[in-house]
């Protein structure tokens, strides 16, 4: 079965400091990957995705993540963070297999994003 | 374009009794999913309907049970209340079923039983 883990459950950095977020993936085909992230009392919103192709993706918000199959990882980085990107992200899998045991999203525990001004 | 709408947003059961959520996606898209979020144990799926049908189904008991109406719209219901089932329910909707399309989430509807 599908599953994601993000080993940061929360990471703090500073207003115009780099970002990193990580996430590895267990999947048993090619995978669909997919950073979303969440504002308090918010729902989630997507931020980027991966399918194929070109490994590095572009998103959203200036964000961006790799995939590197050979890791099962599909990091999230941001050059510089804003304060207004605190909040909660996701990375979640899913794919083009339309078997029961992979024929939903699986999302990741969640890392929690402080920014400190 | 209107994004997923799920009423109520916020209400309060005690327990033995049941409650339902409603959610309507966003127009065109066929696919619901129902997503259940607490602080211990994240996001956790609870189903999806793709066109009235429920295609997949996650591991919660039969107490919880979902529907989706010809027009897509989508309620799920959870009976004889228990305290841990207070959370953020959360409704998706995509284009595409399953596991290969964009989820497009609403805002939530955040149950408090006690």
């Amino acid at each position: 079965a599908q599953s994601v883990t993000q080993p940061d459950i929360h990471i703090t950095v500073s207003e115009g400091a780099s970002l990193e977020l990580r996430c590895n993936y267990s999947y048993g085909a090619t995978p669909y990957l997919f950073w979303y992230v969440q504002s308090p009392g918010q729902g989630l919103q997507l931020l980027l995705k991966y399918f194929s192709g070109d490994t590095l993706v572009q998103g959203i918000k200036g964000f961006e993540a790799e995939f590197k199959r050979s890791q099962s990882s599909f990091n999230l980085r941001k050059p510089s963070v804003h304060w207004s990107d605190a909040a909660e992200y996701f990375c979640a899998v899913g794919g083009p297999k339309l078997k029961t045991s992979y024929d939903k999203v699986i999302f990741g525990p969640g890392t929690s994003l402080s920014v400190i001004p | 374009k209107a994004g997923v709408t799920q009423t109520p947003r916020y209400l309060i059961k005690t327990r033995g009794q049941q409650v339902t959520l409603s959610c309507s996606p966003i127009s065109g898209h066929r696919s619901v999913s129902w997503y259940q979020q607490t602080p211990g144990q994240g996001l956790q799926f609870l189903f999806e309907y793709f066109s009235e049908t429920q295609r997949n189904k996650g591991n919660f008991p039969g107490r919880f049970s979902g529907r989706q109406f010809s027009n897509s719209r989508s309620e799920m219901n959870v009976s004889t209340l228990e305290l841990g089932d207070s959370a953020l329910y959360l409704c998706a909707s995509s284009l595409q079923v399953g596991a290969s399309g964009e989820l497009f989430f609403g805002e939530g509807s955040r149950l408090t039983v006690l």
